[in-house]
């Protein structure tokens, strides 16, 4: 059981480039979520999905795109990759259920540097 | 705005003895608050949760306390033990709303125990 599986680890853009950062999970899980973790801030949400066919904004949503076409992956664009991106980002999944919260499982990020 | 806070960046304890780790959030409409710990190169995985319904969650060596009043919980490790350093996270959200999953988390601080 492979659980929430982030590609690639690392990666190096140069201002303007684009790029997909990959998260698949293999739990059947409905919601997943993007997260950034910056020093100092936390880990702040991105972009979430309950379920196939649905994205929403998060907190910082602001040069990045999501689409949600299978229950299993979730890919994060960055159109137009600025320094500012430069950031660890993790991918999250969960159930949702209608009583009780079931807790994240995350990835083990993508950290990636942008020049 | 950050809503969840840790104001300590980082906390010493030496084995045995019990880490105290501290999170106070501004907003009244968080109902359900988490704890995720996390090791380098790794993503951040669930430690223990507490509804607003209570005012205390034993899991092990693991205990939250919540003060509603104050918003302020807690996170106490007894007896603390080398493998427990790392970076923890609190973590809130409404549970009772339409942000399913959108958790707003804390700083996070390091936890370095001690042989």
């Amino acid at each position: 059981n492979a659980g929430v599986t982030q590609t690639p680890k690392f990666q190096v853009l140069k201002t303007g480039q684009s790029m997909t950062l990959q998260c698949a999970q293999d739990m059947n899980h409905e919601y997943m979520s993007w997260y950034r973790q910056d020093p100092g801030m936390g880990l702040r949400l991105i972009h979430y999905s309950v379920g196939a066919g649905i994205t929403d904004q998060g907190e910082v949503p602001n040069g990045y795109n999501v689409s949600r076409s299978t229950t299993e992956d979730f890919p994060l664009r960055l159109l137009s990759a600025a320094p500012s991106q430069t950031s660890v980002y993790f991918c999250a999944s969960s159930y949702t259920t209608g009583t009780g919260y079931s807790p994240l499982h995350f990835g083990n990020g993508t950290r990636l540097t942008v020049t | 705005d950050q809503q969840v806070k840790q104001n300590s960046p980082s906390l010493s304890v030496q084995e045995g003895r019990i880490s105290i780790l501290n999170c106070d959030y501004t907003n009244s409409m968080f109902d359900y608050f988490l704890w995720y710990k996390k090791y380098p190169a790794e993503g951040p995985t669930f430690l223990i949760s507490i509804s607003s319904i209570k005012d205390k969650n034993e899991d092990g060596r693991f205990t939250v306390f919540l003060n509603k009043s104050a918003k302020h919980l807690s996170l106490h490790i007894v007896p603390s033990q080398p493998g427990d350093s790392a970076v923890y996270f609190c973590a809130a959200f409404n549970a009772g709303g339409t942000s399913y999953g959108k958790l707003t988390f804390g700083q996070g601080t390091i936890l370095t125990v001690h042989p």
